[in-house]
């Protein structure tokens, strides 16, 4: 069955206190895996698209890197407007007229300046 | 980017009635487009697919008859709530794909339904 589990559940840290969010997955025939960043009643926003193993994406002070198991959101120097709840989501093999994207639960970020 | 708005951002209603969301994708032509569920400190559920011009695909558990979806044209997605009850308060989000090739999902800044 295809997962995705995401770590830790919760995290906080202080402002400039860097550290890395975990997005482990389990999906035959990986399309992509994707992160987005979700505050408080409102929509995901997107962030990196990630497709092979090996690959890292940046984005001011963010960092997606994947492995063929796992994927990491690496945050250099947190803000406090870094603070939401970061999504990681996986797209298995393509199925007509489906979705097949599955989402994580998600790490809710919190930075204390 | 790609933009993708939700209208009305907020609702309430009583029960009984029925609740229609719009979801629009503003500058791409969106062929395919979703429509989710999110409870507070849960990820997004996926409710159902949406082709432009066909029939939506629902997820299992999801009563077709009771969320109703269109898919008019490239742009506009719609989810209506028939006869909404207090269960069925939570925050509803679309998102938006370009094309059947292209996989990222742009997403909507939701609407939050509360049905008294």
């Amino acid at each position: 069955e295809d997962q995705v589990t995401q770590s830790p559940e919760a995290l906080r840290l202080q402002e400039g206190e860097s550290s890395s969010l975990n997005c482990s997955y389990t999906v035959s025939g990986l399309r992509g895996l994707f992160w987005y960043r979700q505050d408080p009643g409102k929509g995901p926003e997107f962030l990196f698209t990630l497709y092979s193993a090996g690959e890292e994406k940046e984005k001011e002070r963010l960092k997606a890197t994947l492995t063929k198991k796992e994927s990491f959101l690496h945050i250099t120097a947190p803000k406090p407007e870094d603070s939401a709840t970061y999504l990681c989501a996986v797209q298995g093999p393509p199925l007509t007229g489906a979705n097949n994207l599955f989402f994580g639960t998600g790490t809710r970020l919190t930075v204390i300046p | 980017g790609a933009v993708v708005s939700q209208h009305p951002s907020r609702v309430i209603c009583k029960s009984g009635t029925s609740v229609k969301i719009e979801c629009r994708s503003l500058d791409f032509q969106a062929t395919t487009m979703f429509w989710y569920r999110q409870f507070p400190k849960q990820s997004l559920m996926l409710m159902a697919t949406s082709n432009e011009g066909s029939k939506a695909t629902y997820e299992q558990g999801v009563e077709k008859d009771k969320f109703l979806i269109n898919h008019a044209s490239l742009t506009l997605s719609t989810l209506t709530v028939t006869s909404a009850h207090p269960e069925d308060s939570s925050f509803y989000i679309c998102s938006a794909r370009r094309g059947r090739s292209q996989e990222t999902q742009y997403f909507g800044p939701g609407t939050r339904l509360l049905v008294l």
